[in-house]
């Protein structure tokens, strides 16, 4: 089975220019979950869906937007990049959504703003 | 807010020691835990999930334990071997945020041959 698929892997653009990053969950899954990842502020919750519905966001401002596909593929997107944007993002997905269940993350992509 | 608590930041250990990692949250109204394995540049991959009935979990050398009521979990590796160096990471489900986790910062880990 395979696992949570991130494209593209690495990414630079420049400060101003938007960016989409794309997540495939495990098959069957249905939740799948957004992060960033930076050195000083560590892993960071950006947002949730299940069933095509946002069910949670973290705080982050509006530039920060995602959304999910009746496939549960899940895209997200930055607008108006900043340099501090550069981060690894990662997705999870899960089964369901709620408390008990497991994530299951993707191997990131890696993101440079310059 | 909760927040985690990871100690220590970084441990270099030989190989063959047993090693205990600590994780604690401020809020210990935590539903379940997780703890997590990453290498450098890499994703998370999952080791040990402990759900709230549970009070430990145990995956070939590796063991998790989670006390809800001092908000703490340790990860016991045993045996350890260079395969083992990497970063580790707790994380923990609220009770009332879905499927959200909230990290700590990792241990990193190295064991020496």
């Amino acid at each position: 089975k395979a696992g949570v698929t991130q494209t593209p892997r690495y990414l630079i653009k420049t400060r101003g220019q938007q960016v989409t990053l794309s997540c495939s969950p495990i098959s069957g899954h249905r939740s799948v979950s957004w992060y960033q990842q930076t050195p000083g502020q560590g892993l960071q919750f950006l947002f949730e869906y299940f069933s095509e519905t946002q069910r949670n966001k973290g705080n982050f401002p509006g530039r920060f937007s995602g959304r999910q596909f009746s496939n549960s593929r899940s895209e997200m997107n930055v607008s108006t990049l900043e340099l501090g944007d550069s981060a690894l993002y990662l997705c999870a997905s899960s089964l369901g959504y709620g408390q008990s269940e497991k994530l299951f993350f993707g191997s990131g992509t890696q993101l440079s703003v310059l | 807010k909760q927040e985690v608590t990871q100690i220590p930041a970084a441990l270099s250990v030989p190989e063959g020691e047993n090693l205990v990692l600590n994780c604690s949250f401020t809020d210990s109204a935590i539903y379940n835990l997780q703890w997590f394995r990453q290498d450098p540049g890499k994703g998370l991959t999952s080791l040990l999930l402990i759900q709230s009935s549970q009070r430990e979990q145990t995956s070939g050398r590796l063991n998790a334990s989670l006390d809800k009521s001092s908000g703490r979990s340790t990860l016991y590796i045993a045996a350890s071997q260079p395969g083992d160096s990497a970063t580790y990471l707790c994380a923990g489900h609220e009770e009332t945020s879905g499927s959200r986790l909230t990290f700590g910062e990792g241990t990193q880990l190295t064991v020496n041959p």
